[in-house]
């Protein structure tokens, strides 16, 4: 089955700087990858997904980009605020209803000012 | 915005008994997921749901664990005899098509 490493567990930045968060998967059928962020005692929000007709996508301050090839996928969150603070999952699956999002082990984003 | 939610926010019981974790995913949603968090750790997947049956199904959601959609509008997880390693965050997730929406999860202890 799918397997998805995340890297690294935690990562702490001045606010204003840039941080990247990767991940990896080893099943080549996966074709959607969503990141979600949690704050503490929150439930997983949906910040921003790509699938895998496209190798980056935007929105503001967050971007993701996909290497098929390489099987990896990262997270760039530019000028970051403290607000980013939270841990940040990523996942993998098919992009079909029903079937599982396998996530990673999550990275703890500290965003100090 | 529309949300999932889920009741109860906080669960407390004693192992062996039985509990009933209840959700109600997005209105238009139908395909409906459990989700589990053991404290600081991943969220794992446990269950998808479609047209009143079970899609796929993790090597966690063993004969322990049943879900329902008793009526139009709920979606639940019971599980039968807890133990004490069933105690995390569950979280009910719906779709309506790939992207999956989380509700606020049910924080199940088992003593």
């Amino acid at each position: 089955g799918e397997n998805v490493e995340q890297h690294p567990s935690t990562l702490s930045v001045q606010e204003g700087d840039s941080a990247v968060i990767k991940c990896t998967y080893s099943d080549s059928a996966s074709n959607y990858f969503p990141w979600y962020k949690q704050e503490l005692g929150k439930r997983p929000q949906l910040i921003i997904d790509i699938r895998s007709n496209v190798g980056e996508k935007k929105d503001q301050r967050i971007a993701v980009t996909l290497n098929k090839t390489a099987k990896h996928f990262s997270l760039h969150i530019t000028e970051t605020q403290p607000e980013d603070s939270a841990v940040y999952f990523c996942a993998a699956s098919m992009d079909q209803a029903g079937t599982a999002l396998i996530f990673g082990k999550g990275t703890t984003l500290s965003v100090s000012s | 915005e529309p949300e999932v939610t889920q009741t109860p926010s906080h669960q407390v019981t004693q192992m062996g008994q039985e509990v009933i974790l209840r959700c109600v995913p997005i209105s238009n949603h139908l395909y409906f997921y459990w989700y589990r968090q053991i404290l600081g750790q991943k969220v794992e997947f446990l269950v998808s749901f479609y047209n009143n049956e079970i899609s796929e199904k993790s090597e966690i959601f063993d004969d322990q664990f049943s879900v329902e959609r008793p009526d139009g509008s709920n979606f639940t997880l019971k599980i039968r005899s807890t133990k004490l390693e069933d105690s995390a965050m569950y979280f009910c997730a719906s779709s309506e098509a790939g992207t999956q929406y989380f509700g606020p999860g049910t924080r199940l202890l088992v003593l």
